[in-house]
């Protein structure tokens, strides 16, 4: 099946921070890419849609100016945490999709101090 | 609105079977899929049904009614290590994911 990376796998980082998380696909190209974020105990969460050279849309109740999502190539997508704050501290999921099925990173999880 | 119905927790016995239901109502349909998630980790996938009727892939069957709205996974010989959340998803005609709660699946010995 398609590949999917995420990297880092986990950081920590300070308040008031800005931490980056990159989504890439590995053996395809991806034209839409989502991010998802995973509060515990619960399902997940779509953040956003991005798709390559166009501006991410967002679900509602998500900060884009907080979460910003770059979708630069059909590879990669990056998701910027601004500002971070502790109770942004949550594991983070990218999804790559082309041809209406794709395949999921494994996750980044970021705890803020 | 959109909505995937799937029961919030299972148990079942190791070695028997187990069938996972999921119902879905979305804005169009272009696939159904079941993800396993083990705590702390990211989904992984294990099936996708986009026609009618039962796709099998070892211990582990997915089946389609697209008329119905309705899916289930069906997990044969279960193992211990089969304990996990199952997600149903639905990619509907934006080809946008809509996620089901999960079911969480705990097998005992």
């Amino acid at each position: 099946g398609a590949v999917v990376s995420q990297h880092p796998s986990r950081v920590i980082c300070k308040s008031g921070t800005s931490v980056k998380i990159e989504c890439r696909s590995l053996d395809f190209q991806a034209t839409t890419m989502f991010w998802y974020r995973q509060f515990p105990k619960k399902s997940l969460m779509l953040m956003a849609t991005s798709n390559e050279g166009s501006k991410a849309t967002y679900e509602q109740g998500v900060e884009k100016d907080k979460f910003l999502i770059n979708h630069a190539s059909l590879t990669l997508s990056t998701l910027t945490v601004t500002s971070a704050h502790p109770e942004d501290s949550s594991f983070y999921i990218c999804s790559a999709l082309a041809g209406g099925v794709g395949d999921f990173g494994p996750g980044t999880r970021l705890l803020v101090l | 609105g959109q909505n995937i119905d799937q029961p919030t927790e299972m148990t079942a016995t190791e070695g028997a079977i187990v069938q996972i239901n999921c119902t879905y109502q979305t804005s169009g349909f272009n696939g159904l899929f079941w993800y396993q998630q083990h705590a702390g980790e990211a989904p992984t996938f294990l099936s996708y049904n986009v026609l009618d009727g039962l796709e099998e892939k070892g211990r582990f069957s997915s089946f389609l009614s697209r008329s119905k709205g309705y899916s289930y996974l069906l997990l044969k010989e279960l193992q211990m290590k089969d304990s996990a959340s199952y997600l149903c998803a639905v990619t509907d005609s934006n080809y946008q994911l809509i996620w089901g709660a999960g079911t969480k699946l705990i097998i005992k010995p």
